[in-house]
C-alpha cells in the first residue's frame, strides 16, 4: 500500500536554503506533490512533478526525485520568515481519479 | 485564477446531527475528491467522485457520509450522525487534468 514518510521538523535560519526530505513506497507513483499549509490555513500546491523527471526548478524551489530510493525533496533557497509553515508532499499514483496520499508533514521553522 | 471555494468556513454541530459541508469545484473540473485533517495530523482521503458516481472511498467513508453532486455546480459531504471524532478539517478539491486544486476548507466541531 501506499506509505509517505518525512521528517516532523526542520529549523533553518533566515536566508539560508532549507531541504524537505521525503519517502515513499509505491513504485507505481505518477504524480509527486509539494503543498504548504499555514496555521489554520488550506493546502496550498507550491509544486508538482511528473514520475519521469529527475528535478523541477521554480523560483526559489527545488524538487528533486530519486526514483529508485523513492525520494522527493524539497530545496528552498534563500529562505524566508515567510516560509514558516508546514510542508507536506503528496502522491498520486495512475491518472485515473487518483487521490493523494500525503505525508505526515514537516514544520519549518526559520528564525532570525 | 479560479478557486475551489468552501463553505462554511467553521461548522459546529452537537454529537448526533446531521451536516452538510459544501463545495464548488473550479467550473470546468471533472474530478472531486474529500478529505479531511484532523488536528495535528496528516490529510487524509476520503473519497473520490466521477462521471455522477464514487470512483474510490476509504476505510473512513463508512455508511454514515456520503457525497452528491445535486446540480452542475455545488459537490457536497454530508455526515449522518456525527460524532466527536468526525472533528476535523474537511478539504474539498477537484482537478481536471494536474495538479488537485484545493479549497480553504471546512473546520468541523463537534459538541
Amino acid at each position: 500500500g501506499e506509505d509517505v514518510e518525512q521528517s516532523l521538523f526542520l529549523s533553518v535560519r533566515e536566508g539560508d536554503s532549507s531541504v524537505i526530505n521525503c519517502t515513499y513506497t509505491d513504485s507505481s507513483s505518477t504524480y509527486l506533490y509539494w503543498y504548504k499549509q499555514e496555521p489554520g490555513a488550506g493546502l496550498q500546491l507550491l509544486t508538482y512533478i511528473f514520475s519521469n523527471m529527475d528535478m523541477k526548478q521554480d523560483q526559489r524551489l527545488t524538487v528533486l526525485l530519486n526514483k529508485k530510493d523513492k525520494h522527493l525533496s524539497l530545496r528552498i533557497a534563500d529562505t524566508q520568515t515567510g516560509d514558516s509553515a508546514i510542508y507536506f508532499c503528496a502522491e498520486s499514483i495512475g491518472d485515473t481519479a487518483s487521490k493523494l496520499t500525503f505525508g505526515t508533514g514537516t514544520r519549518l521553522q526559520v528564525t532570525l | 485564477e479560479p478557486e475551489v471555494t468552501q463553505t462554511p468556513s467553521h461548522q459546529v454541530t452537537q454529537m448526533g446531527q446531521e451536516v452538510i459541508l459544501r463545495c464548488v469545484p473550479i467550473s470546468n473540473h471533472l474530478y472531486f475528491y474529500w478529505y479531511r485533517q484532523i488536528l495535528g495530523q496528516k490529510v487524509e482521503f476520503l473519497v473520490s467522485f466521477y462521471n455522477n458516481e464514487i470512483s474510490e472511498k476509504s476505510e473512513i467513508f463508512d455508511d454514515q457520509f456520503s457525497v452528491e453532486r445535486p446540480d452542475g455546480s455545488n459537490f457536497t459531504l454530508k455526515i449522518r450522525s456525527t460524532k466527536l471524532e468526525d472533528s476535523a478539517m474537511y478539504f474539498c478539491a477537484s482537478r481536471r487534468g494536474q495538479p488537485q486544486h484545493f479549497g480553504d476548507g471546512t473546520r468541523l466541531s463537534i459538541l
